[in-house]
């Protein structure tokens, strides 16, 4: 099985920030990456697909980069409705498998 | 709109079963691959398992920890996705979603999700 894993697993930031979050594959996964914003008692939301493609609907502040092992979430001026968990997702190969998430915090 | 909405969760004892179910609507149901995700309280998600669509003759995959006791199916006819689930185990409490996919870009909607607890 291909490990996602995911980095930080929390971190505190105010509005305005930029924010990085990291996965890195245990073998490589092409761009077959997805990335997910989940808010408390909801269901996921899609944010970035093929590594970098941004869902439509979504925000242009939120971007998505890497290939292979190496895949980042920014978020280039962090908003009050963007304080969530973050997952990422590879599809490239079964079982799918998940990040273990990010908690965005407020400072 | 795509519209995803799961039912069938509940209370079940260890070694019981449940039948979950998600109807599917705004979108060709029948073109799509479907996915069940689920989440244990305060967790992460983890995949449970797929049906790809007719073209690809419904054949399935699973996640390890559920092969053998859970079974995803579809009936086209009535855009709706289904997991039977048997042999429940404490751990199988979770909130479970339905999923959607769309080809070359994995998972794109899900649905609300339906808590299922397994306790006695």
């Amino acid at each position: 099985d291909i490990q996602m894993t995911q980095s930080p697993s929390s971190l505190s930031a105010s509005v305005g920030d930029r924010v990085t979050i990291t996965c890195r594959a245990s073998q490589g996964i092409r761009n077959h990456l997805g990335w997910f914003q989940q808010k408390p008692g909801k269901a996921p939301m899609r944010l970035i697909y093929a590594a970098s493609s941004l869902q439509s609907g979504v925000p242009s502040r939120f971007s998505g980069s890497g290939s292979g092992t190496e895949f980042t979430l920014t978020i280039s001026s962090l908003q009050p409705e963007d304080f969530a968990t973050y997952y990422c997702l590879q599809y490239n190969s079964y079982p799918l498998t998940f990040g273990g998430g990010t908690k965005v915090e407020i400072k | 709109e795509v519209q995803l909405v799961e039912s069938g969760g509940g209370l079940v004892q260890p070694g019981g079963s449940l039948r979950l179910s998600c109807a599917a609507s705004g979108f060709t149901f029948s073109d799509h691959y479907m996915d069940w995700v689920r989440q244990a309280p305060g967790k992460g998600l983890e995949w449970v398992g797929r049906t790809r669509n007719k073209a690809n003759s419904y054949t399935t995959e699973y996640a390890a920890s559920v092969k053998g006791r859970f079974t995803v199916s579809r009936d086209d006819s009535k855009n709706s996705l289904y997991l039977q689930m048997n042999s429940l185990k404490t751990e199988d409490t979770a909130v479970y979603y339905c999923a959607r996919i769309t080809p070359g870009t994995g998972i794109d909607y899900w649905g609300q999700g339906t808590l299922v607890t397994v306790s006695s």
